[in-house]
């Protein structure tokens, strides 16, 4: 399973774009890419899925260059209700071995007005 | 359409008793995972069930713990007895596609004194 490394905390204001990058080096070929948020006792929520180049949903955008070895989360204009840990995972959507979700430290954000 | 559902939300017991979880699946999912964090550690994988069969177990920390999933609808997770140890925050998890998006609960809330 690739391992996956994401700052532990981040600040940000209303308004601003966020951008929270994610290394995973080890990745896999067959890996795709989920990132999932989490609030204050709460359960994740998945945001969204990638596999490669761009994905985009109402929530946010996913950014993955070419050699796949990173990824960005990309949140427009966050509001305080953004505030949450949010949580890179790699994995094989199809591997029996990889089904399992495997969480790692996720990066604290914290937006301020 | 409801969610996942975790009963009780808190739980609080006494060293060597016996405490079950229930957890919900959104129904026609047959895939339900159950994962757990203990105080400052990562959301760790328990076990995941495909309808009523254990796919996966690995995770599982010792035979104190036991998992059921009959008829594959609901699910519980029987700890006896409880260890200072056990206390945390145990999610469920189901999801529709086998490592496709999975949808999380609101946890329970386990505390062993």
């Amino acid at each position: 399973l690739a391992k996956t490394t994401q700052p532990i905390s981040m600040d940000s204001y209303e308004g601003q774009e966020v951008n929270i990058t994610c290394s995973h080096n080890n990745i896999a070929t067959n890996d795709y890419i989920t990132w999932y948020q989490q609030f204050p006792s709460q359960g994740p929520r998945f945001i969204i899925q990638g596999y490669k180049t761009k994905v985009t949903n109402e929530v946010a955008s996913l950014f993955i260059p070419a050699d796949r070895k990173s990824s960005t989360l990309s949140l427009p204009r966050v509001s305080l209700s953004d505030t949450a840990v949010y949580y890179c995972l790699v994995g094989d959507p199809g591997s029996y071995n990889t089904d399992k979700l495997i969480f790692g430290t996720g990066t604290r954000l914290q937006v301020f007005p | 359409e409801a969610g996942v559902t975790q009963f009780p939300s808190h739980s609080v017991i006494e060293k060597g008793q016996t405490v079950t979880l229930r957890c919900d699946p959104i129904s026609g999912h047959d895939n339900l995972y159950w994962y757990r964090r203990v105080m400052g550690k990562e959301i760790k994988f328990l076990l995941h069930f495909v309808k009523e069969s254990k796919q996966d177990e690995s995770g599982m920390p010792n035979n104190r713990f036991l998992a059921e999933r009959t008829g594959g609808t609901y699910s519980t997770l029987k700890v006896q007895p409880a260890e200072l140890e056990d206390s945390g925050v145990y999610f469920c998890a189901s999801s529709q596609d086998r490592g496709r998006r999975a949808f999380f609960g609101q946890g329970t809330r386990l505390t062993v004194v």
